[in-house]
C-alpha cells in the first residue's frame, strides 16, 4: 500500500491556467506538508498543516492555496500558472503535531509540473 | 536561524570504496539532524536521524553518521559503496526555534563507478 500518494504524477499545462495537485496519506499522521523542488534539486517548504490547521505558510505567492479537507488529505491549488512554477512538488507527512522538529517526514513520489 | 551546508554537489566513488558525504549545520538551539536519500524520479526517504541520543547514528542500507557538536558536522559514511547507492542525498536540520521547519541542504549527488 502506498503511504503517501500524489496525483497527478505529471502535469503539463499552459501559462495562465489553474491546476490542482492532490495528496493523500494512509499513515494516520497528523501533519502534512508541501515542498517545491526546483531544477537544481533545492527543496523548500511551502506549507504545513496539522489536523487541517495551517501551521507553516512560507513566502509563497498567493496564487498557491493549500486546502486540507481532513487530516489525511492536503491539496494544492495553483492559479494563473507561470513559467517559474515549473518544478517538482512533493507532499509529505509526519506523526505528531510536528512542533518538535524531530519527526521523520514521509514523502510522496512527487508531481512534475511543467508550465509552457 | 538554522542552515545546512553540504560540501560537494557531486561525489564520485568506485564500487566497494568508502562513501563520505559532508554536512555542516548552523543552529542556535540543539539541532535535530537528518539524512534523506532520493532515488531518480522518487520522493525522499529517511536514511537516519540524530535527535540528541547517541552521537553515532546507524541507518538503513549500511549508512551511518556521527554528530560532532564541536565541528557542527553530521557527515554521512558507508564503508563500501554499492551501485544501488547512486542517488541524491540531502542533509537536513530542524529544531525548536519557535518554528519547527526542516531546512534541507542543497543535496549531494553520489555516483558509483563499476
Amino acid at each position: 500500500d502506498t503511504a503517501v500518494s500524489q496525483t497527478p504524477k505529471y502535469l503539463v499545462t499552459q501559462m495562465g491556467n489553474d491546476k490542482s495537485i492532490k495528496c493523500e496519506q494512509n499513515l494516520g499522521h497528523d501533519t502534512m506538508y508541501w515542498y517545491k523542488q526546483d531544477s537544481k534539486k533545492f527543496l523548500k517548504i511551502m506549507f504545513s498543516y496539522n489536523n487541517k490547521e495551517l501551521i507553516i505558510n512560507e513566502t509563497v505567492p498567493n496564487r498557491f492555496s493549500p486546502k486540507s479537507p481532513d487530516k489525511a488529505h492536503l491539496n494544492l491549488h495553483i492559479n494563473s500558472l507561470e513559467l517559474g512554477d515549473s518544478a517538482v512538488y512533493f507532499c509529505a507527512s509526519s506523526q505528531g503535531v510536528g512542533t518538535s522538529g524531530r519527526e521523520t517526514q514521509y514523502f510522496g513520489p512527487g508531481t512534475r509540473l511543467l508550465v509552457l | 536561524a538554522q542552515s545546512v551546508t553540504q560540501l560537494g554537489s557531486h561525489v564520485s566513488v568506485s564500487e566497494g570504496a568508502l562513501v563520505l558525504l559532508r554536512c555542516n549545520y548552523s543552529s542556535s538551539v540543539p539541532p535535530y539532524l537528518f539524512w534523506y536519500v532520493q532515488y531518480p524520479n522518487q520522493g525522499l526517504q529517511l536514511l537516519l536521524k540524530y535527535t540528541s541520543a547517541a552521537t553515532l547514528v546507524k541507518g538503513i542500507n549500511g549508512f551511518e553518521a556521527e554528530f560532532k557538536k564541536s565541528e557542527t558536522s553530521f557527515h554521512l559514511t558507508k564503508p563500501s559503496a554499492h551501485m544501488s547507492d547512486a542517488a541524491e542525498y540531502f542533509c537536513a536540520v530542524s529544531g525548536n526555534t519557535g518554528g519547527f521547519k526542516t531546512i534541507f541542504g542543497a543535496g549531494t549527488r553520489l555516483f558509483v563507478k563499476a
